[in-house]
């Protein structure tokens, strides 16, 4: 079967950085999404990756390992309005998104 | 408009009930996608559709009954809902099926069966 893991929920301190981890195993990939949710609204795009390697865009990066069927989500400079689940999705060989449960990311002061 | 909404925001109704969810696209999208979201449990895929012909189905009990009239506009008609039926339910699209595009969500509706 196709499945997504990620940790269920994590803290940081503003100002300090944190890393989201997400691994999968699908049948074929084409590409892994990170997305922002908070609490009653909808879920916002951070970021694509299909090639091995960091991407960075602003505060967030997002890296990919093919290989290890391993992505994380790296969020630098914490502030309280990063306080959010952050879904992680796989494209599978049919260009169907396969999705996980979500990681809810507590910032205290 | 700009983006993708839904309306209603919240929706409390009886087991016997018939209702429906609806929404919009302001981007020029070719693909609408229904979600299912339960607390802690991945998003679950309900139907797409792409150019207004439903694509897939994924073993969605027939007490939802999806509608897209056009390329902009997507319903989801409920009847005879049961309790577990209760969570929030995401539409989206992107601008095309079978690809790598970006979907983009609405803010969903929080549905309750009473």
């Amino acid at each position: 079967g196709q499945n997504i893991d990620q940790p269920t929920e994590m803290t940081a301190t503003e100002g300090a950085i944190v890393q989201i981890n997400c691994t999968y195993q699908t049948s074929g990939f084409n590409g892994l999404f990170w997305y922002q949710q908070h609490a009653g609204e909808a879920p916002t795009f951070l970021s694509y990756n299909v090639l091995d390697g960091l991407e960075e865009k602003g505060r967030f990066s997002s890296f990919l390992s093919r290989s290890k069927g391993y992505s994380y989500l790296l969020l630098k400079e914490l502030q309280m309005k990063d306080s959010a689940s952050y879904l992680c999705a796989v494209l599978d060989s049919n260009y169907q998104l396969i999705w996980g449960a979500g990681t809810k990311l507590i910032i205290k002061p | 408009e700009t983006g993708v909404t839904q309306t209603p925001r919240h929706l409390v109704m009886g087991m016997t009930n018939k209702k429906s969810l609806k929404c919009e696209q302001h981007l020029g999208h070719n693909a609408m996608y229904w979600y299912k979201q339960s607390a802690k449990k991945p998003l679950e895929l309900m139907f797409v559709y792409s150019l207004e012909e439903r694509v897939e189905n994924n073993s969605v009990p027939s007490r939802f009954s999806p509608e897209c009239p056009n390329s902009s506009h997507l319903f989801l008609h409920l009847h005879t809902l049961q309790p577990e039926d209760s969570a929030l339910y995401l539409c989206a699209s992107s601008q095309d099926r079978g690809g790598p595009d970006t979907q983009y969500f609405g803010p969903g509706t929080r549905l309750t069966v009473l």
